[in-house]
């Protein structure tokens, strides 16, 4: 069964960084691309960035580029989202995502999330 | 950046009515179009692929149809467990873009 547990969600302030967590099980972690998608509070779904399946390609929305920085670790089969300078609107749940492996740009597998809260 | 804009962004409906929601991009995206449902407080599940595609175990009273740049999500007949928040997503080129969403509520 494929499962996308993400955890380091929380409370941070202005200006500050936080780093998200996505443990992934159920399928070889290796092959796919990966994503993260956000979500404000009441409000519709965001593409933040995805990554390729070896981490030699990365893409971002345009509102998070040069602050938030997508990684994998294979071995661990672990993805990663690196938030820095983060700002109110970047509060959200962040969904880990699974990329469709047949599908380019499909999500076929999303995670539970985990919601990241900026706040002074 | 393709913009994707969903209506209605809510229906009423009873059990057993036809919905019909659409969705259309800024430009053309072929028919690199995703469907997906989400509940409250869930992941989205992804229902529809490549514009008319029903996803592995994905009840048949779901379809889509359209090309270009206008799509459409249309439920059969509604069953209690389909109320819920509907989003379209182009797939055609980065950055992924969803829909606004139509939130489906009981009439």
């Amino acid at each position: 069964e494929v499962q996308l547990v993400e955890s380091g969600g929380g409370l941070v302030q202005p200006g500050g960084s936080l780093r998200l967590s996505c443990a992934a099980s159920g399928f070889t972690f290796s092959s796919y691309w990966m994503s993260w998608v956000r979500q404000a509070p009441g409000k519709g779904l965001e593409w933040v960035a995805n990554i390729i399946q070896d981490g030699s390609e990365k893409y971002y929305v345009d509102s998070v580029k040069g602050r938030f920085t997508i990684s994998r670790d294979n071995a661990k089969n672990s993805l990663s989202l690196q938030m820095n300078s983060l700002r109110v609107e970047d509060t959200a749940v962040y969904y880990c995502a699974r990329d469709s492996p047949s599908v380019r740009g499909h999500i076929d597998y999303w995670g539970q999330g985990t919601l990241v809260t900026v706040s002074s | 950046d393709i913009q994707m804009t969903q209506s209605p962004s809510s229906v009423s409906a009873s059990v057993g009515d036809r919905v019909t929601i659409t969705c259309r991009a800024s430009q053309g995206i072929s028919s690199w179009l995703a469907w997906y449902q989400q509940k409250p407080g869930k992941a989205p599940k992804l229902l529809i692929y490549t514009a008319s595609n029903l996803q592995s175990g994905v009840p048949s009273r779901f379809s889509g149809s359209g090309s270009g740049t206008d799509f459409t999500l249309t439920i059969s007949s509604l069953q209690p467990e389909d109320f819920a928040t509907y989003y379209c997503q182009q797939a055609n080129s980065l950055p992924l873009t969803f829909g606004g969403g139509t939130k489906v509520e009981i009439k």
